[in-house]
């Protein structure tokens, strides 16, 4: 069955300095998405990057970069110059299947990440 | 772009009553998704919707409900309120199609409070 884990709970990263955050994952369909998300204090979850199971670069937004393992199904989440703004909750998500056919997502549990000035 | 809208954003409600939650989608997004997050259970897919007929569906029990709008509004329905539904919802909605993957816009979510 789909899963999706994230084994960190809560991490403290210095305001500037790169964190990573660690997804692993678990699905028999070879074509799934993987996602971020982040989870301020609001509740609104906000997209931050995507990574396809055929992509063969790993994804980048601005600050955000997924270094995707796929032997090892993994998507760890790397911040870059990590900013008080920064500071939420961050979950792991999957899809599987083809893109058009579903917009059911897995979450993992989530990592809460502050950052300190 | 107007973004993805819910109302109410909170809600108190009593058990035994039923509560009818709203998801407006962006503009031009064909398909809706709810999800329900809790503390100890994390994020749970409830349903989705794609022109107004239910595409997927989560494990959940039929207390649970929802629909589609031709206008492709969701609204969704909760009955016989238990404690245990108390909980954030959160919609998402998303294009729908041959666009590469299809990413999933959320909105702010409902707080529903079960007393």
């Amino acid at each position: 069955a789909q899963k999706i884990t994230q084994t960190q709970p809560g991490m403290f990263v210095q305001e500037k300095e790169a964190v990573t955050l660690d997804c692993t994952y678990d699905t028999s369909d070879p074509s799934y998405g993987l996602f971020w998300y982040k989870q301020p204090s609001s509740g609104e979850m906000i997209f931050l990057i995507y990574q396809g199971s055929y992509d063969q670069q790993n994804a980048t937004e601005g600050r955000y970069s997924l270094n995707f393992q796929k032997a090892r199904k993994s998507a760890n989440l790397v911040i870059s110059a990590s900013q008080l703004g920064d500071s939420a909750m961050y979950f792991c998500a999957m899809r599987e299947g083809r893109t058009s056919n579903t917009g059911k997502l897995i979450f993992g549990q989530g990592t809460t990440l502050q950052v300190k000035p | 772009k107007a973004g993805v809208t819910q109302t109410p954003r909170y809600l108190i409600k009593t058990r035994g009553q039923q509560v009818t939650l709203s998801c407006s989608p962006i503009s031009g997004h064909r398909s809706v998704s709810w999800y329900q997050q809790t503390p100890g259970q994390g994020l749970q897919f409830l349903f989705e919707y794609f022109s107004e007929t239910q595409r997927n569906k989560g494990n959940f029990p039929g207390r649970f409900s929802g629909r589609q709008f031709s206008n492709s509004r969701s609204e969704m329905n909760v009955s016989t309120l238990e404690l245990g539904d108390s909980a954030l919802y959160l919609c998402a909605s998303r294009l729908a199609g041959t666009s590469s993957y299809n990413e999933q816009f959320f909105g702010p979510g409902t707080r529903l409070t079960v007393l």
